[in-house]
């Protein structure tokens, strides 16, 4: 089936600076990927929609300023956090659709997500 | 307004048995789709079974089956004859809109599920 992939699977860095998070779509071309986060016993919650060749789409609430999506081709997006603090200590997931699936591309695949802490 | 409704946090089932998942949601979509993911502890995302709003029949997808009831809105996830490897939290998430549609789902809070021997 088709995979997605996340690096680093976690990192922690101090507070102040940025971090980079890529997502691969290993098998599949992504035009579309999405960007949650989720918090210890939670549910993921969406970021953002990463378009290829466009701007992201940001949902309601979260900084587009801080949280810096690029996908720049059709199997890697990336979510930068900049200027990290400790509250946006969290796991981030992303996925992507496989438009060539059946039912018009239903399924979604995750990536195996990212752990971040801020200290 | 919550749009995915899970209303058990957590449930103990015995290895074997069968066990059942509530979720309702609320739309005003005619077409949309109803996912169940499994989170293990190790946090990836893996999906289970689909159901869209025009299927008429039930999903299934070896031992899950989607109990999915339109007109009262719900989407039930059955998990028959448990195994321990069951154990993780389940989410159930729904895609606005036709499947050619952006997609992005939302997700509702989760139940975790603890197969007992």
């Amino acid at each position: 089936g088709a995979v997605v992939s996340q690096h680093p699977s976690w990192v922690i860095c101090k507070s102040g600076t940025s971090v980079k998070i890529e997502c691969r779509s290993l098998d599949f071309q992504a035009t579309t990927m999405f960007w949650y986060r989720q918090f210890p016993k939670q549910s993921l919650m969406l970021m953002a929609t990463s378009n290829e060749g466009s701007k992201a789409t940001y949902e309601q609430g979260v900084e587009k300023d801080k949280f810096l999506i690029n996908h720049a081709s059709l199997t890697l997006s990336t979510l930068t956090v900049t200027s990290a603090h400790p509250e946006d200590s969290s796991f981030y997931i992303c996925s992507a659709r496989d438009w060539g699936g059946r039912a018009g591309g239903a399924k979604q695949y995750f990536g195996p997500g990212t752990r971040l802490t801020v200290t | 307004a919550q749009k995915i409704t899970q209303t058990q946090p957590g449930m103990f089932v015995q290895e074997k048995e069968a066990v059942t998942l509530d979720c309702t949601y609320d739309t005003s979509d005619q077409s949309y789709g109803l996912f169940w993911y499994k989170q293990p502890s190790s946090g990836e995302m893996i999906f289970l079974i689909y159901q869209g709003s025009y299927d008429e029949q039930n999903a299934t997808e070896g031992r899950y089956s989607l109990n999915f009831q339109k007109a009262r809105k719900s989407a039930n996830l059955v998990i028959s004859a448990s195994q321990l490897g069951d154990s993780a939290m389940y989410f159930c998430a729904m895609r606005e809109g036709p499947a050619d549609s952006w997609g992005k789902l939302q997700f509702g809070a989760g139940t975790q599920v603890v197969v007992t021997p």
